[in-house]
């Protein structure tokens, strides 16, 4: 079973603080992709990263695809309230198109 | 373009109950998938189609839950008898058939299983 394992959990930071969320594989995506959810709504697609290394900036968002396909990062500059959600990452699988969702990041940032 | 339509968003069964969830995806997506959502946490994939065919349904639990999509367009997925386990949002998605594009979420059905 592939798992995909998102770190930390929970956040809750002040507005205008930075922060980073991690999401780890022992499994190879052909993509990975961020999505946000809020309450009472599906996920959102934020970005895709395809590329080994690959960095896509999303205005104050930063996202990177590990070299070896297995992990991606996201990082939040100067955090705002608007940004409050559960941050879900997802690997996709190459020939099924599988979407394999992570564990998922529960952020509230405070005004 | 309309996006993904589930229904309904809310239901509340008694155990042992049976329920139905219906979702319409986005017209010419060959993909349909239906995900459980336990609160906070992220989605687990029960069942992907493409078209009317099943691709995987390695998670969903075949004793209780069963899945369709006739002419490869609408989407049931049916749970029988329902347990306290089961109360969760179930998700509907659909994308198109190549790597790397989005999935395309339903707002979702809030199950409660009391």
């Amino acid at each position: 079973t592939q798992l995909l394992e998102q770190s930390p959990q929970f956040l809750s930071i002040q507005e205008g603080e930075n922060l980073t969320v991690y999401c780890n594989s022992s499994s190879v995506f052909s993509s990975l992709q961020w999505y946000r959810q809020e309450p009472g709504e599906g996920p959102v697609l934020l970005v895709t990263v395809v590329t080994g290394g690959e960095v896509k900036k999303l205005k104050r968002l930063t996202f990177q695809f590990g070299d070896a396909r297995k992990d991606s990062s996201l990082h939040i500059t100067a955090a705002q309230p608007g940004d409050t959600g559960l941050y879900l990452c997802a690997g996709v699988t190459s020939g099924t198109y599988k979407y394999i969702f992570g564990t998922g990041t529960r952020l509230k940032v405070l005004a | 373009e309309a996006g993904v339509a589930q229904s309904p968003r809310y239901k509340i069964i008694e155990k042992r109950q049976s329920v139905a969830f219906w979702c319409n995806p986005i017209s010419g997506h060959a993909t349909l998938y239906w995900y459980q959502q336990i609160l906070g946490q992220g989605p687990k994939l029960l069942i992907q189609f493409q078209n009317n065919g099943v691709v995987d349904d390695s998670q969903l639990p075949k004793d209780r839950f069963s899945a369709e999509r006739l002419k490869g367009v609408d989407s049931t997925l049916k749970i029988q008898p329902a347990k306290l386990e089961d109360s969760a949002v179930y998700l509907c998605a659909s994308s198109l058939v190549t790597s790397g594009t989005e999935a395309f979420f339903g707002q979702g059905t809030r199950l409660t299983v009391v």
